[in-house]
């Protein structure tokens, strides 16, 4: 079956624009989080949904927000870009019930300049 | 305060030895714990888990060994090869609820096996 898709797989933007992400997750899951990955940081958490709501928040700003579709799609929009914001953003699938793995796709290179 | 911690950033082996990846946690409501491999541009893949109800699971070339009372687990690649070279994340989750939780990660191990 289909892994994990997410959309673009490349990114440059100007500080101060928006940016949408998106990510579709392996069919059945419910559950997809987000998360972002620097050289310095490592992988952090950014946020969870499930059935369309957020149910995990991890500790990044408010620019950073996301939402999840009835489909289970789902999308991360970051506002007011700024240069730190530049990184590997990883979007994850699971069933979303105790004990179960998480699969990752691709992930979004976004260049902030 | 780093939760979940690699403290190895590297590792060198030579194809055909064992790999030893170590990870530690000081979070004690952390009860399932996970391996991933990283290639670089590419999302992390899941290797292998554990429950803290267990404290060994084999998959092929691929152990994970939990220590609860050290708060410590470990991976072994047995034997290796050069294919294994990557990064690894060592990952841990509460699973109360249901809920994914977060998967909180270590900063990595990178392995590099050698022909």
């Amino acid at each position: 079956k289909a892994g994990v898709t997410q959309t673009p797989r490349y990114l440059i933007k100007t500080r101060g624009q928006q940016v949408t992400l998106s990510c579709s997750p392996i069919s059945g899951h419910r559950s997809v989080s987000w998360y972002q990955q620097t050289p310095g940081q490592g992988l952090q958490f950014l946020f969870e949904y499930f059935s369309e709501t957020q149910r995990n928040k991890g500790n990044f700003p408010g620019r950073f927000s996301g939402r999840q579709f009835s489909n289970s799609r789902s999308e991360m929009n970051v506002s007011t870009l700024e240069l730190g914001d530049s990184a590997l953003y990883l979007c994850a699938s699971s069933l979303g019930s105790a004990n179960t793995e998480a699969f990752f796709g691709q992930g979004t290179r976004l260049t902030v300049v | 305060d780093q939760q979940v911690k690699q403290n190895s950033p590297s590792l060198s082996v030579q194809e055909g030895r064992i790999s030893i990846l170590n990870c530690d946690y000081t979070n004690s409501m952390f009860d399932y714990f996970l391996w991933y491999k990283k290639y670089p541009a590419e999302g992390p893949t899941f290797l292998i888990s554990i429950s803290s109800i267990k404290d060994k699971n084999e998959d092929g070339r691929f152990t994970v060994f939990l220590n609860k009372s050290a708060k410590h687990l470990s991976l072994h690649i047995v034997p290796s090869q050069p294919g294994d070279s990557a990064v690894y994340f060592c990952a841990a989750m509460r699973g109360f609820g249901g809920s994914q939780g977060n998967l909180i990660f270590g900063k990595g191990t990178k392995l590099s096996v050698k022909p």
